[in-house]
């Protein structure tokens, strides 16, 4: 079946480090992917999202490509600051118009200023 | 603006105990689903709704119950609560069309004891 797959954490960096959280999924078809992100004692927030091949989403200075060839969804972001702390979690898309995700297991980013 | 609003935050119950967790949106969203987190395991789809009387099976419905009546609500139930369903649970809605992101309550902590 569909599966997310993302490194585990926690990734711990210095303010204005560069960030990479890998994400690869599996899947029948081409999926939506999503990065959706949650800062402490919050619900999920949508961070960016690309929904098909060599799309490239991007919010708040964060970026993800959608490489069919190597099936990932990579988080990247330049400069992170200590306000970027927080679970990032990689999702795809199933069940069609539904719009079900599947999540992976959430990578927890913690920014030290 | 109130978005997704899920009561309550903290519940400690005895096993065998039931409950409802109340969801209510105002956001007018057709869509609405709840998940389950628990640590290292990323969310897990319990039950979704595509609108008001449509309700359908998640990843991991047993031991629970859902109803739509309205589009606003969709409360979930706990029947004879198990210290297995000791998680996070959240509450999240979209509108209706691929790829519309979701948008999430604050969770409801349960432990049941």
């Amino acid at each position: 079946g569909d599966s997310v797959t993302q490194m585990e954490g926690p990734v711990t960096l210095s303010e204005e480090a560069f960030l990479t959280i890998n994400c690869t999924y599996t899947a029948t078809g081409y999926p939506s992917l999503f990065w959706y992100v949650q800062y402490p004692g919050e619900g999920l927030q949508l961070l960016l999202k690309a929904t098909k091949a060599d799309d490239k989403g991007s919010n708040k200075g964060f970026e993800a490509t959608y490489r069919k060839e190597t099936t990932s969804f990579h988080l990247e972001k330049g400069s992170v600051q200590v306000s970027d702390s927080a679970v990032y979690f990689c999702a795809l898309r199933y069940g069609g118009a539904t719009n079900k995700l599947i999540f992976g297991t959430g990578t927890l980013l913690a920014v030290q200023p | 603006n109130a978005g997704v609003t899920q009561t309550p935050k903290f519940r400690i119950l005895k096993i065998g105990q039931s409950m409802t967790l109340q969801c209510t949106q105002d956001m007018n969203h057709n869509y609405m689903y709840w998940y389950r987190q628990d640590p290292g395991m990323g969310l897990k789809l319990i039950y979704y709704s595509v609108g008001a009387g449509i309700t359908d099976k998640g990843e991991v419905p047993n031991g629970y119950n859902v109803s739509r009546s309205t589009t606003e609500d969709f409360p979930l139930r706990l029947e004879l609560a198990a210290p297995s369903q000791t998680s996070v649970y959240f509450c999240a809605s979209s509108y209706g069309g691929l790829d519309q992101p979701q948008h999430f309550g604050d969770g409801t902590r349960l432990s049941i004891l």
